[in-house]
């Protein structure tokens, strides 16, 4: 299958701080990508979708403005958490669809970063 | 977005038992995916489902959409100890947003050998 790579895939912050997470499509081009977030023994939330060469879209209650969202390329999505505060602690993880079989529903997911902020 | 009903939250067997667990939505999806999540990892796609009806297998694992589009379930024959995990649904509509997915909650299976 399509490989999806995160990174990094820990990382530690003192509160206040922004943290850049990368997400990149290794084998394929991807012009949407999803990012989650997942709590401990939680299910996955879907935070944003992100589209090459356009403006994320966010779910309600994620908010627009601390999850910066960027989709400079077909091969890679940024989230960074701006002004990070212990309560973004979490486990992010981004899912990738392959161009080339777009039709099919097959999301390929990262590695997954674990953020702990202090 | 809407979570999904997912059963047994979970499971505790021993090694060459089968297992079991579904799904259940209000709303129907056109895709249906099981994927299977390990510590610290991120999801593994193990089955995608795409037809109402449709019954797939993967090795040891079946999974079938069902023919309402508002369920499916999942079955492993033979477990043994390395299918360990957390597997989740994961129910596929399209919207404005794309073909972002919706998961179920979970079931944590544990196989003692």
């Amino acid at each position: 299958g399509a490989v999806v790579s995160q990174h990094p895939s820990r990382v530690i912050c003192k509160s206040g701080t922004s943290v850049k997470i990368e997400c990149r499509s290794l084998d394929f081009q991807a012009t949407t990508m999803f990012w989650y977030r997942q709590f401990p023994k939680q299910s996955l939330m879907l935070m944003a979708t992100s589209n090459e060469g356009s403006k994320a879209t966010y779910e309600q209650g994620v908010e627009k403005d601390k999850f910066l969202i960027n989709h400079a390329s077909l091969t890679l999505s940024t989230l960074t958490v701006t002004s990070a505060h212990p309560e973004d602690s979490s486990f992010y993880i981004c899912s990738a669809r392959d161009l080339a079989i777009a039709n099919t529903g097959e999301l390929f997911f990262g590695e997954g970063s674990r953020l702990t902020v202090l | 977005g809407q979570q999904l009903n997912q059963s047994p939250q979970s499971m505790f067997i021993q090694e060459g038992e089968d297992v079991s667990m579904n799904c259940t939505s209000s709303s129907i999806f056109n895709t249906w995916l099981w994927y299977k999540q390990e510590p610290g990892e991120g999801p593994v796609l193990l089955i995608a489902l795409y037809k109402a009806g449709e019954l797939t297998s993967n090795g040891r694992l079946t999974a079938q959409f069902g023919i309402t589009r508002k369920d499916s379930f999942l079955n492993i024959s033979a477990s043994i100890p390395s299918d360990v995990g957390i597997y989740f649904c994961a129910g596929q509509r399209h919207s404005n947003s794309g073909y972002a997915l919706n998961f179920g909650k979970g079931t944590s299976l544990l196989v003692t050998p």
